[in-house]
């Protein structure tokens, strides 16, 4: 089983819709979950950070986050064209000296269309 | 705010030739850590540091290393280069350890 794993789409919406991107990981003791958006040819863009259960909304994202389920998703309302890019779960996991590193999925590739 | 700043933006390298790919953080930020992307594998974790210590390696040959200074500006280093090395390497920093991680642009790496 993979770590952070994320369905690879691509997901496509009409503009103005709603995307929905999920998430499912394997470690339990993960407290700290991302999203990254990636433009081709572009570095990762943090869009979203969330650490507790439930919902956290910034604009039109809302990240949700079930550690019970082992499960995030990132909803995207009002979808536009420039949303359009490969959306990237992260998942911080400590290690023993307290360091961490973030495993990433896949990534979900999104196409928004006009 | 400048953002996290990689130096060069791209490299041509011979097989067995060896690399120092350079990364600056956010001003402020001490952890820095370096990931590869390739598309076959996405993105995959090399190592972090923090206050000039490695603190987390990933699952990567020991011809991958890297080191921190005390400005916390990171270098990483490829040795004996590999056909398979061709990547974009990626340098994130983050204020503190486990805290968001910020990417730079990172640096794109053929080797032939």
């Amino acid at each position: 089983q993979k770590e952070v794993e994320q369905n690879s789409g691509p997901l496509s919406v009409p503009e103005g819709a709603i995307a929905s991107l999920n998430c499912t990981y394997s470690d339990r003791g993960s407290q700290s979950f991302f999203w990254y958006r990636q433009y081709s040819g572009k570095s990762p863009e943090l869009i979203m950070s969330i650490y507790s259960n439930g919902d956290k909304e910034d604009g039109r994202f809302t990240a949700q986050l079930n550690k019970a389920s082992q499960y995030v998703s990132l909803l995207i309302r009002d979808s536009q064209p420039s949303d359009s890019a490969t959306y990237l779960c992260a998942v911080n996991v400590l290690a023993y000296n307290q360091g961490g590193k973030l495993i990433f999925g896949q990534g979900t590739e999104l196409s928004v269309k006009p | 705010k400048a953002g996290v700043t990689q130096t060069p933006r791209y490299l041509i390298k011979t097989r067995g030739q060896q690399v120092t790919l350079s990364c600056s953080p956010i001003s402020g930020h001490r952890s820095v850590s370096w990931y590869q992307q390739t598309p076959g594998q996405g993105l995959q974790f090399l190592f972090e540091y923090f206050s000039e210590t490695q603190r987390n390696k990933g699952n990567f040959p020991g011809r991958f290393s890297g080191r921190q200074f005390s400005n916390s500006r990171s270098e990483m280093n490829v040795s004996t280069l590999e056909l398979g090395d061709s990547a974009l390497y990626l340098c994130a920093s983050s204020r503190e350890m486990n805290t968001e991680a910020f990417f730079g642009q990172g640096t794109r790496l053929t080797v032939v």
